[in-house]
């Protein structure tokens, strides 16, 4: 059974420093990875999704890599602000399960000004 | 409105009593997905549905019953609520067959008193 795992839960930068977010899953077989960012009390933002076949996604700020091989994503987000607070969500999707997302418990990320 | 919406927003409802959460999405997607966020436990599962008609059970499906006569609507109705289904509930959608993306709504925020 796949297994998502986000460490750390929680994470405190100061404003302008690179974020690194770490996403882990114990299945290589997946068809890709989507990356979501939730604010509080609101619903899941779609940031990234890398295909399998792809080692990495841009869009801005953000950078997400895909390493299937060793099992890890990362999401890399340039020069944070602390309009980048918020909670950070991977998410994987194996081949033949019909759409269905298997989520990471997510890491909270604090930009302090 | 465009995009992916569900009601009420937010409601409060004493045990016993049936509820049912409305989710409506304008994409025409194929795909449609109930979950639930709870402290603890992440975001689960409750049903999904491949297209009209098409529904099936996820991670936690008891005490909730789903339906699907219209792409567009998935309704999930909670037949005689429970004080442990006290939670945010979100609707969620894909459509493209190739990266399948899913969209979240913005949340409903239950409480069973």
């Amino acid at each position: 059974k796949q297994e998502v795992t986000q460490i750390p839960a929680a994470l405190s930068v100061p404003e302008g420093e690179n974020l690194v977010l770490n996403c882990s899953f114990t299945d290589s077989a997946i068809y890709n990875l989507q990356w979501f960012r939730q604010d509080p009390g609101k619903g899941l933002t779609s940031l990234l999704l890398i295909q399998s076949s792809q080692r990495e996604q841009t869009s801005g700020r953000l950078n997400a890599s895909l390493d299937k091989s060793s099992g890890r994503s990362t999401l890399y987000i340039a020069a944070s602000q602390p309009g980048d607070s918020a909670t950070y969500l991977c998410a994987v999707l194996n081949p033949d399960s019909w759409g269905k997302l298997q989520f990471g418990a997510g890491t909270q990320v604090v930009v302090t000004p | 409105d465009a995009g992916i919406t569900q009601s009420p927003r937010y409601k409060i409802t004493e045990t016993g009593r049936q509820v049912t959460l409305m989710c409506h999405q304008t994409w025409s997607h194929s795909y449609m997905f109930w979950y639930r966020q709870d402290l603890g436990h992440g975001l689960r599962l409750i049903y999904y549905s491949a297209a009209a008609d098409i529904t099936d059970k996820g991670e936690v499906p008891d005490g909730y019953v789903v339906s699907r006569s219209k792409t567009e609507n998935f309704p999930l109705t909670l037949e005689s609520a429970t004080r442990s289904q006290t939670s945010v509930y979100f609707c969620a959608s894909s459509g493209d067959y190739s990266s399948y993306e899913q969209y979240f709504g913005p949340g409903t925020r239950l409480t069973v008193t």
